[in-house]
């Protein structure tokens, strides 16, 4: 099983809301990304996390909080986003480092639309 | 860090015909090439991937080649169908060890039937 689950699909918010991203896997996997993308373009890393414990942030925002509750659970907090901040947002998971060439599952994403 | 450079940024072929994708990369330290396809409104999915080791992998219609001396690696997709069309993106890790992947641009593939 590869499959790594990503909830809600869509998410419509206001600008002044506070929503919640959730991401799932239950491959044991010890690295998870959480990925922005806009149509057609690749998809731009924003947190990764390995063994729980976040590793990178490509200098995103605050109003974008991730948590790694556990090694299954990745959250995105997001809080008073800009529509600029509509987008796919992709997890994604692998089973350690992609520089050691494991390799990287994507959730189905979150459909974020900022009005 | 890592760069990647894919071309074309869209290409069309004809049902049957193949298609090739090229992407460099600057770190000669990686040693790991992913090629994904994202369908439209889909997630992107591993077709195929190649490690340092091995010049050229294939499965069934599908090949990438390698060449670490020049740091570029290529897609290579045989007679084409429709179902093949999508946006196709290469990637290499940033570092040998490191936790970052650094994708291409990506490429519009329309397979004419």
């Amino acid at each position: 099983d590869t499959e790594v689950t990503q909830t809600p699909k869509h998410l419509v918010m206001g600008m002044t809301n506070k929503k919640s991203l959730k991401c799932e896997q239950h491959m044991g996997h010890r690295a998870m990304y959480w990925y922005k993308q806009k149509a057609k373009k690749p998809p731009e890393l924003m947190f990764v996390y390995s063994y729980e414990k976040l590793s990178i942030n490509e200098s995103v925002p605050s109003r974008f909080s991730p948590e790694c509750p556990n090694s299954s659970l990745l959250n995105l907090h997001l809080h008073a986003l800009q529509p600029e901040d509509s987008a796919l947002y992709l997890c994604a998971s692998s089973q350690d480092r992609v520089g050691a060439k494991n390799i990287q599952y994507f959730g189905a994403g979150t459909r974020l639309s900022v009005l | 860090g890592e760069n990647v450079e894919q071309h074309p940024s869209t290409l069309s072929v004809q049902e049957g015909d193949s298609a090739v994708i090229k992407c460099t990369y600057s770190d000669s330290a990686s040693n790991y090439f992913p090629w994904y396809k994202q369908e439209l409104g889909k997630r992107p999915q591993l077709i195929i991937d190649i490690r340092s080791n091995v010049g050229e992998k294939k499965d069934q219609r599908i090949a990438v080649t390698l060449n670490k001396t020049a740091k570029h690696f290529s897609l290579h997709i045989t007679e084409t169908q429709p179902e093949d069309s999508a946006v196709y993106f290469c990637a290499a890790p940033q570092g040998e060890y490191g936790n970052k992947l650094v994708f291409g641009a990506g490429t519009i593939l329309r397979v004419k039937s």
